[in-house]
């Protein structure tokens, strides 16, 4: 199983930031699929998640500006990110939950600097 | 929302030598507990899961171990190749959510 982070790798502040994991080697299905974040020089966060059927938990520190989508068809989900500010700047990682807490693969990460 | 905080910030320590990172949670929440290991600019790679289960490929100088709000991953003989940052998660079920702790490092004393 590999996953692939794609998007830009920088945002204007107030803009939308949108990501997209891209699964190969494997289906969605019967998983959870999370993203988490590391600023710069910082310790990891966990974003939110979706599973398969289209459940979804975010963190509650963040819900308000996030939303996490899958598409079966094309076998990936996606972050959209509202609003974003300089503090948002880090590393995007997708990374697929093989059992409660377990993220068993990851993507390779994406740097996103938001910046004017 | 749970919070974990790890012990010690730091831990410096020389080749050979055990090591012990502690996790705390601020309420039980479950033993949905994992360990992972991140080296500078990679990715962070999965140790133990279900508190004490070790993940396919890692040695088994790696173990957890705990309940109820606190957690040891325990690196018995330390190799060059251990030190790194450690983190906790905790996946619980009430309230629901996951949580990453704030990261032990271990480096070379």
């Amino acid at each position: 199983v590999q996953l692939q982070e794609s998007g830009p790798g920088l945002v204007k502040p107030s803009e939308t930031l949108s990501l997209t994991c891209t699964v190969s080697g494997g289906s969605i299905s019967g998983y959870f699929w999370g993203w988490i974040r590391q600023p710069p020089g910082k310790g990891l966060e966990w974003i939110g998640y979706i599973s398969y059927t289209g459940n979804i938990d975010y963190s509650p520190s963040l819900k308000s500006r996030v939303t996490i989508s899958v598409d079966m068809s094309k076998n990936h989900f996606s972050l959209t990110w509202n609003s974003v500010t300089a503090a948002d700047t880090a590393v995007y990682y997708c990374a697929r939950e093989g059992g409660p807490g377990a993220f068993d693969y990851w993507g390779q990460g994406i740097l996103v600097t938001v910046s004017s | 929302e749970i919070v974990l905080a790890q012990s010690p910030g730091t831990l410096s320590l020389s080749p050979g030598e055990r090591a012990t990172l502690s996790c705390r949670a601020s309420q039980s929440a479950g033993s949905y507990l994992a360990w992972y290991q991140q080296k500078p600019g990679q990715v962070p790679r999965l140790l133990i899961y279900n508190t004490s289960n070790t993940a396919p490929g890692i040695p088994a100088r790696f173990s957890g171990s705990g309940s109820g709000t606190d957690f040891t991953l325990t690196i018995s003989s330390l190799e060059p190749e251990d030190f790194a940052v450690y983190y906790c998660v905790l996946r619980s079920r009430w309230p629901p959510g996951l949580t990453f702790g704030g990261g032990t490092q271990v480096e070379f004393k």
